[in-house]
């Protein structure tokens, strides 16, 4: 498949672990974040969202978290499995008059059966 | 996956030639758009579309031009193809602009 990123961060966890990705923002107007994930050879695809008016938000297994203080955001997979590996990246909706969404770069995550 | 095809999905073609990639989407969203993808820069804006025939540059335009004839249909066009422009490209749609986009599967360009 496709190299996404020859140099993304890559965090590394044992099967059954709990997994916790970081993504900083930078921009104050974000005020919609969104999750991706993508496998090799496939799309981005959308995991979970968060509006800025919240801190918390959880999905099946997976749990995003916001802190508007700092600009940062987190997603935390419960109980990681061999097909959770893939690269995450975090994606920001500014809002400055017109909308825009910026991605982050991502980070690969490989689960360790 | 949100009913969005990319074709083709690989393409090997030379430097100087045109090439065109089409994204048809069966979600009747209205945001169109194309990224490329490329190790160390993440997905990158080259076009979106908000509507049939209106379109908008991205960060990333220079070489390419695009086209919405229809709702469903948004064509990436590489008038002639340097080998700067291998990469993968991803088509994206969203319902409104402050919507989360939703991806296809791509299509690996490589230009030799």
């Amino acid at each position: 498949g496709e190299s996404v990123g020859l140099h993304l961060p890559t965090l590394s966890v044992q099967e059954g672990d709990n997994s916790i990705i970081n993504c900083a923002y930078s921009n104050s107007a974000s005020d919609y974040f969104i999750w991706y994930k993508q496998e090799s050879g496939k799309g981005p695809q959308f995991i979970i969202d968060i509006r800025s008016n919240m801190d918390k938000r959880q999905g099946q297994r997976v749990t995003v978290l916001l802190n508007k203080t700092v600009k940062h955001l987190s997603l935390q997979i419960a109980a990681t499995q061999p097909g959770d590996s893939a690269v995450y990246f975090c994606a920001e909706i500014l809002n400055t008059g017109g909308f825009k969404t910026i991605f982050g770069a991502g980070t690969r995550l490989f689960v360790k059966a | 996956d949100a009913g969005i095809t990319q074709s083709p999905r690989h393409k090997v073609t030379e430097t100087g030639t045109p090439v065109t990639l089409r994204c048809h989407q069966t979600e009747n969203h209205r945001y169109m758009y194309w990224y490329r993808q490329d190790p160390g820069h993440g997905l990158r804006l080259i076009h979106y579309s908000y509507g049939v025939k209106d379109t908008d540059k991205g960060e990333v335009s220079d070489g390419y031009s695009v086209s919405r004839s229809k709702t469903e249909d948004f064509l990436l066009t590489l008038e002639s193809a340097t080998s700067s422009q291998t990469s993968v490209y991803f088509c994206a749609i969203s319902r409104e602009e402050n919507q989360p986009q939703h991806f296809g599967d791509g299509t690996r360009l490589s230009i030799l």
